[in-house]
């Protein structure tokens, strides 16, 4: 247990659908990042946050929100799915920005297949 | 902007042969420079991370890596190789903005 937690870990939708992938940080941990692992586009960045703000943004799908709550949480909304978005979506964290730590656990993913 | 590339996208070695996995790196500013491996249905593990401190890394598994900065290169090694070793394996950098950037990944493949 890498003590970074996603849930679901598997999620079959239609097309069209809209789903709620989150994320529970590792404790201590104030930035969240939400990765997408494809097999035509690798490790791709989507979106970071850091203490509930928005830090920096990736290729991220304007159909694809995010946020971070006060209790450090994170949830990525995937709306309006297309067969594409089928990938596995990771969270990492980390307490960065602090200088001298620079560890960044991941979470198991959650692998997203869209039909 | 930060960037890796890793040379090879499949490795195939024998049990008990030198691992080398190739990776490269683009940095405006010192990089922090990590390898991360994924087995089968899992998520991503940390095996070892530069930096700034010494160029030789040691990681988990007997891995390690070595920083060469006139190279930009940060190839990761294992003088053996193990059946469990199969697996694929990441190299990022840490950029400007705190996340880290991946490269491709390389599957690493480990003949009996």
């Amino acid at each position: 247990d890498s003590g970074v937690t996603q849930t679901p870990k598997h999620l079959i939708t239609a097309t069209g659908q809209r789903v709620t992938l989150r994320c529970s940080p590792r404790s201590g941990d104030l930035s969240v990042y939400w990765y997408q692992q494809s097999l035509d586009q690798g490790l791709q960045f989507l979106i970071q946050y850091y203490n509930g703000e928005e830090r920096a943004k990736g290729n991220i799908l304007e159909r694809f929100s995010a946020q971070q709550f006060p209790d450090l949480h994170s949830e990525l909304n995937l709306s309006s799915l297309e067969l594409g978005d089928s990938a596995l979506y990771f969270c990492a964290s980390s307490v960065v920005p602090r200088t001298g730590d620079y560890g960044y656990t991941f979470g198991s993913g959650t692998r997203l297949t869209v039909v | 902007a930060q960037s890796v590339t890793q040379l090879g996208s499949h490795v195939s070695v024998s049990e008990g042969a030198l691992v080398l996995l190739r990776c490269n790196y683009s940095s405006s500013v010192p990089p922090y420079l990590f390898w991360y491996v994924q087995y089968p249905n899992q998520g991503l593990q940390l095996l070892l991370k530069y930096t700034s401190a010494a160029t030789l890394v040691k990681g988990i598994n007997g891995f390690e890596a070595e920083f060469k900065k006139s190279e930009t290169s940060f190839h990761l090694t294992k003088p053996s190789a193990h059946m469990s070793d199969a697996a694929e394996y990441f190299c990022a950098v840490r950029d400007s903005s705190y996340k880290l950037i991946f490269g491709s990944g390389t599957r690493l493949l480990v003949r009996p």
